[in-house]
Formats: C-alpha cells, structure tokens, sequence
C-alpha cells in the first residue's frame, strides 16, 4: 500500500525566500507525480505534473523534480510572495491507478 | 479551459433527506472522480469512472450513489446520511484514465453538513 510523508507539516518564511517542500512516498512503481495547492475551504488546483520518466517539470517561479527510484519528490518556490500561502499537497498515482495524497505542508509566507 | 464545475457550493441535510451533488466538465475528459475530505485531512478517493463505467469504488457505504449520465456530467446522490459524512466532496476529472500523463483537475467542491 502507497504511503506518501509531507516534510515539513507547515513552514512560515518571509516574503521573497526560496524554499523547498519534500515529499516521499514508499511505492516506487508509479506512473506520475502531481503536486497540488490548496487554498483553506476550497479545490484543489494542479500545479505540476511529473511523469514517471521526467526528472523535473517547470512551470514559472516552481520547479518539481522527481526521483522515482529512492521514492522522492521535491517542489521547489522561487522568490516566494504572501499569495503562495496554502497547503501543497503531493499525490503519486501507482499500480492501482490511483492518486494517494500526503497529507501536506501548509506554507505561510510573511509579507 | 480546465474548468470543473459543482454544484451547490454548500449543502445543509438531515439525516432523512435525499439530495444529489453534480459534477460538470467539457474539457473532453474521459474519466471522473468523486473525494471526500475532512477538516485538516487530504481527500479520500471514493468513486471512478472511466468512460461512463463505474472502474473504481472504494468500498464506500451504499447511502452514496454515483451516477455518470453522460461522459461530461457526475452526480453523487446522497441518503440517509449521518453527521460523520459531513466533509468537503470534490470532484475531479482527467483526460485518459490508466496514462502516464493523467492530470487530474479538480472543482471547488461541495461543503456538505449533515444535521
């Protein structure tokens, strides 16, 4: 049975730092990656999605990568802002064809 | 367009009532999901389907009872729920189900409580 680990549970940093949110997870055998961001009350928006046979993904100030073999993903925030505050929440999709969800890093950013 | 719409936003229910939930995509995608989450926890997969088939129940109690129309409508209908089924119920869809490039994109969900 997949299990995914979210480091930190939560993270409070001043507007403008880099930062770095780690997920693990225990079942190499996926097919892809997502990470998501919530915002309290609300859906779940897409941020990235890494293929199985994708190191890394990019889209604007984020960077994912992937390291399938040792069961770990990173999501990188460039220059972070008090509008990426949420929970980031990573989600691996296996062999049983489902996503399994960590359980997230609720990120604060200090203006 | 990567917009998945539900409706209602919130929904209030005793214990004896029935009522449904939908779920609407028009991005071509071939599969639909429902979750449950509650407060602080991730969501919980409960229901796929795949083509307008039901591939996936995750053991879920029979007082929730999806239903997929048309390969762009899901509904949950909901009856005789107790007060633990109160949760955040999302709705997600995607495009090829069984793919490596399976991106799941997710509505605002439906609050639902349950009186």
């Amino acid at each position: 049975k997949q299990e995914v680990t979210q480091i930190p549970a939560a993270l409070s940093v001043p507007e403008g730092e880099n930062l770095v949110l780690n997920c693990s997870f225990t079942d190499s055998a996926i097919y892809n990656l997502q990470w998501f961001r919530q915002d309290p009350g609300k859906g779940l928006t897409s941020l990235l999605l890494i293929q199985s046979s994708q190191r890394e993904q990019t889209s604007g100030r984020l960077n994912a990568s992937l390291d399938k073999s040792s069961g770990r993903s990173t999501l990188y925030i460039a220059a972070s802002q008090p509008g990426d505050s949420a929970t980031y929440l990573c989600a691996p999709e296996g062999g049983s064809e489902k996503l399994v969800f960590g359980k997230g890093t609720k990120l604060t950013v200090n203006p | 367009d990567t917009e998945v719409t539900q409706t209602p936003k919130h929904l209030v229910m005793g214990m004896t009532n029935k009522k449904s939930l939908k779920c609407e995509q028009h991005m071509g995608h071939r599969a639909m999901y429902w979750y449950k989450q509650k407060a602080k926890k991730p969501p919980e997969l409960m229901f796929v389907y795949s083509y307008e088939k039901l591939s996936i129940n995750e053991s879920v109690p029979s007082r929730f009872s999806p239903e997929c129309p048309n390969s762009s409508l899901l509904n949950l209908h909901l009856h005789a729920l107790q007060p633990e089924d109160s949760a955040l119920y999302l709705c997600a869809s995607s495009q090829f189900y069984l793919r490596a490039r399976n991106e799941q994109y997710f509505g605002p969900g439906t609050r639902l409580t349950v009186t």
